[in-house]
């Protein structure tokens, strides 16, 4: 069984800049969610995705997309990056369609902005 | 959703058993206490999750009160390498993480 995946592993980028972070999901998992983590936090939801649609956003704006591919793999984008958004980027993917099916998540993407 | 309240700190000797509690008094019926834990620098781990029945799984034990008001994980013989932040997080979707407890192994 292939866990979930990340890359990049690191990422520097400039504040302006726009970034695509990407994760494949755990075999036999259709549901994709993203959150962020700063730095002596715990990780917060920015959004997930299921059948290649949105389905349930966290409090980020809009700048914060995503996409999901057919292979359930998926992409976090930021735009116009702001150096706030210095953090660790995780994915989890789980099986939707029972509620109580844990999220299982990679480890991360670590963005630093300059 | 429920709110989880964690300690924030637990020391624990390598060998004992670790009991991190949890209270989640505003749990509704049909929602499950999830446990997660995050090893430095690595991605939340699942480790269990349970609804009325106590349960366990080849890394811990969860223990959840009658009234479901609270739960208790337990890591039997804990180790070096659970020395981690614990999550203990109700609902699933999304995962709403707090502060969690820090977990620190002692030789």
């Amino acid at each position: 069984e292939t866990g979930v995946t990340q890359s990049p592993t690191h990422l520097i980028k400039t504040r302006g800049q726009q970034v695509t972070l990407r994760c494949s999901s755990q075999s036999g998992h259709n549901t994709v969610s993203w959150y962020q983590q700063a730095l002596g936090q715990g990780p917060q939801f920015i959004f997930q995705y299921y059948r290649e649609e949105e389905n349930g956003r966290g409090n980020f704006p809009p700048r914060f997309s995503g996409l999901q591919f057919p292979n359930y793999s998926s992409e976090l984008n930021v735009n116009a990056l702001e150096l706030d958004d210095s953090a660790l980027y995780l994915c989890a993917s789980s099986l939707s369609g029972a509620k109580n099916q844990p999220q299982h998540f990679g480890d991360g993407t670590r963005l630093s902005i300059l | 959703d429920a709110k989880t309240t964690q300690p924030p700190s637990m020391d624990c000797a390598e060998g004992r058993a670790a009991n991190l509690p949890c209270n989640h008094s505003t749990i509704s019926g049909n929602e499950y206490v999830y446990w997660y834990r995050q090893i430095h620098s690595q991605g939340p781990q699942y480790i269990i999750h349970g609804l009325k029945n106590n349960e366990t799984n080849e890394m811990a034990s969860l223990i959840i009160t009658e009234d479901r008001k609270s739960s208790t994980l337990i890591l039997p013989h804990a180790t070096l390498r659970d020395t981690a932040v614990y999550y203990c997080i109700a609902p699933n979707t999304p995962l709403v993480f707090g502060k969690g407890t820090r977990l620190s192994v002692i030789a």
